[in-house]
């Protein structure tokens, strides 16, 4: 079956900075990418996806890269905020989706 | 954040109990998931369902069971089987997915189990 890695598992940035995450998979058939961000005691809520057929996706501040050849897929946040802080979680998909294991992202004001 | 809910909120069980989430949703999607979420493991998959009547096995399904009677609805019971139940346990829902595509999961709010 599929496996995700992902790393950091902890992140702690400054106010203003930029914050990468990696992940990892393994099953070459995966074909979606989706990023889910889970704030304390709340769902997890999806933030951006990429799908095999394109390479990078923008929205604002928060972009996606996808290498299907190396098989990782990165999550950026420029412009770090405070309301950046949470979890977050990546995930590869062919169907049902496999999550990694999340990063806990602090960004100091 | 309506679309997807589940309770009870908290849910306390006794060792050797069987307990029963329930998870409803309004958002006519075809496909249901239920999760187990523990700290630095991120969301491990239990069971699935694509369509009513129909579910498979996700990477942990031992000591739970699952029904898809209505399209809106998909109970997970936790087993007396269930050797370490104590967890955050998160239903989601989507469009019906294949292998050739993939869609985004709506989650609810979740339901932390704790066996005394």
């Amino acid at each position: 079956g599929e496996n995700v890695e992902q790393h950091p598992s902890t992140l702690s940035v400054q106010e203003g900075d930029s914050a990468v995450i990696k992940c990892t998979y393994s099953d070459s058939a995966s074909n979606y990418f989706p990023w889910y961000k889970q704030e304390l005691g709340k769902r997890p809520q999806l933030i951006i996806d990429i799908r095999s057929n394109v390479g990078e996706k923008k929205d604002q501040r928060i972009a996606v890269t996808l290498n299907k050849t190396a098989k990782h897929f990165s999550l950026h946040i420029t412009e770090t905020q405070p309301e950046d802080s949470a979890v977050y979680f990546c995930a590869a998909a062919a169907g049902k989706s496999t999550f990694g294991d999340g990063t806990t992202l602090t960004v100091k004001p | 954040d309506g679309g997807i809910t589940q309770s009870p909120k908290y849910l306390f069980r006794k060792e050797g109990q069987n307990v029963t989430l329930s998870c409803e949703q309004n958002l006519n999607h075809d496909a249901m998931y239920w999760y187990r979420q523990d700290p630095g493991q991120g969301l491990r998959l239990i069971y699935y369902s694509q369509i009513v009547n129909d579910f498979q096995k996700g990477d942990i399904a031992e000591g739970y069971s699952v029904s898809r009677e209505k399209k809106e609805s998909f109970p997970l019971t936790v087993t007396s089987a269930q050797k370490n139940p104590t967890a955050f346990y998160l239903c989601a829902s989507s469009i019906r997915v294949t292998s050739l595509l993939g869609g985004e999961q709506f989650f609810g709010p979740g339901t932390r189990l704790t066996v005394l």
